[in-house]
């Protein structure tokens, strides 16, 4: 079956602009979680999403917004951007129960560059 | 903040050599993973251990975990060239939660 698919895969703005990337998860995963990568911070963990509640939310300031629907796509919304927001983000989805631990399922990313 | 160190940053071996690389954490874990990642793209889920587990393997890869020294070991036995990637270990600390914390990755370059 198709993987997590983002969209879109590259994306160039510019300061003070904002921007919306989306996630499809794979079909039948329900829960969704994002993550910024950088050469310099690395991994971090964003938002974490189940049946279009926020489970959990990582350190960053108030312009991360993300969102689920209810067919369990994700959209995450940087406002205001910085040029420090330049990473790769990474949406990827599981099979989640509370009872259960699960491997993460990751897409290829949305690149974003800032100028 | 990254929970996870992991050592060394980089390793250069010859196909066929065995490849060892360590992951060190601070805080109490329910699981601990392993990923690998090919040149920025997304990344592949390659092991869990879980806490009260010691040793796990999967195909050539041996994962060992110590909670005790909070640490462990991912080992990648006779090494291709296809393993050229880099290697992130991703602590889980609480079960079911998709909220991992990464370490910053050790680059795995595998000679012909």
């Amino acid at each position: 079956k198709a993987g997590v698919t983002q969209t879109p895969r590259y994306l160039i703005k510019t300061r003070g602009q904002q921007v919306t990337l989306s996630c499809s998860p794979i079909s039948g995963h329900r829960s969704v979680s994002w993550y910024q990568q950088t050469p310099g911070q690395g991994l971090q963990f964003l938002f974490e999403y189940f049946s279009e509640t926020q489970r959990n939310k990582g350190n960053f300031p108030g312009r991360f917004s993300g969102r689920q629907f209810s067919n369990s796509r994700s959209e995450m919304n940087v406002s205001t951007l910085e040029l420090g927001d330049s990473a790769l983000y990474l949406c990827a989805s599981s099979l989640w129960t509370e009872f259960q631990d699960g491997e993460l399922f990751f897409g290829e990313g949305s690149r974003l560059t800032v100028l | 903040s990254q929970q996870g160190e992991e050592d060394p940053q980089a390793l250069s071996i010859q196909e066929g050599e065995n490849a060892t690389m360590n992951c060190s954490y601070k805080t109490s874990i329910n699981n601990l993973q392993w990923y690998r990642q090919n040149s920025g793209r997304g990344l592949v889920h390659l092991i869990l251990i879980r806490s009260n587990e010691r040793e796990k393997h999967s195909g050539r890869l041996r994962v060992t975990l110590d909670t005790s020294k909070k640490s462990s070991s991912l080992l990648i036995t006779a090494s291709r060239a296809a393993d050229t990637a880099s290697y992130f270990c991703a602590t889980g600390l609480t079960q079911g939660a998709q909220k991992l914390v990464f370490g910053q990755g050790t680059r795995l370059t595998i000679n012909p």
